[in-house]
């Protein structure tokens, strides 16, 4: 069965940083690309950041281009995504999402239920 | 530009048939997409991909009163004999190059 647990969603103030993690379990994780995918408060999903299975392609919304970096560690079947300089507009859920395949043409096939980080002072 | 345009609220009887749209931007009308569903207080749920002649690869489970088909730019998921646990967010959802792209989501209320 496949499963995504998400973590490391917290409080944070405008400008700080925080890392999310993805547990993965279920599939060989390091065949797959990844993604991490939010929704604001009342808003619809909004895609972030994707990885190719081998980490060397990543992709990146423009709303967090520059900010936010996106990495897995296949040894540990995780994903993580390093955020940074927050704004109160990345107050958002965030969902660990699995594509169907190892590239961005893939569409998630499995979510986890995702994380909450809160940017507020 | 990849833009994907969802009505955001549909609704039909319990037991019924519902079709939610999405509508595809101009020059896209070859493009595949996936429909996910979104219950609250849950994470999303893959429902489907389909292709642009109506052909889809439903996601694990997910039951056959669910099915989909195209016409030109547009795409569409049919839901029937409809079930109170239906009720939720229905997103579309496309893929460019290096990015996803996500409809506004329709809001399904089961009456």
């Amino acid at each position: 069965e496949v499963q995504l647990l998400e973590s490391g969603g917290d409080l944070v103030q405008p400008g700080g940083s925080l890392r999310l993690s993805c547990e993965a379990s279920g599939f060989t994780f390091s065949s797959y690309a990844m993604s991490w995918v939010r929704q604001a408060p009342g808003k619809g999903l909004e895609w972030v950041s994707s990885i190719s299975g081998s980490s060397i392609t990543t992709y990146y919304a423009d709303s967090v281009k520059g900010r936010f970096t996106i990495s897995r560690d296949n040894s540990k079947n995780t994903l993580y995504l390093q955020m940074y300089t927050l704004r109160a507009e990345d107050t958002a859920v965030y969902y660990c999402a699995k594509s169907g395949g190892s590239g961005y043409y893939y569409p998630p096939d499995y979510w986890g239920q995702g994380v909450l980080v809160t940017v507020s002072s | 530009q990849l833009v994907l345009t969802q009505s955001p609220s549909a609704s039909a009887s319990l037991g019924a048939s519902v079709k939610v749209t999405c509508s595809l931007s101009s020059g896209l009308s070859t493009y595949a997409i996936a429909w996910h569903q979104h219950q609250p207080e849950r994470g999303p749920r893959y429902l489907m991909k389909l292709n642009s002649d109506g052909s889809h690869i439903k996601g694990d489970g997910i039951p056959d009163r669910f099915s989909g088909s195209g016409s030109g730019a547009e795409r569409y998921l049919i839901i029937s004999s409809l079930q109170s646990e239906d009720e939720a967010d229905y997103y579309c959802q496309t893929w460019g190059t290096g990015i996803w792209v996500f409809g506004g989501g329709t809001k399904l209320t089961v009456l």
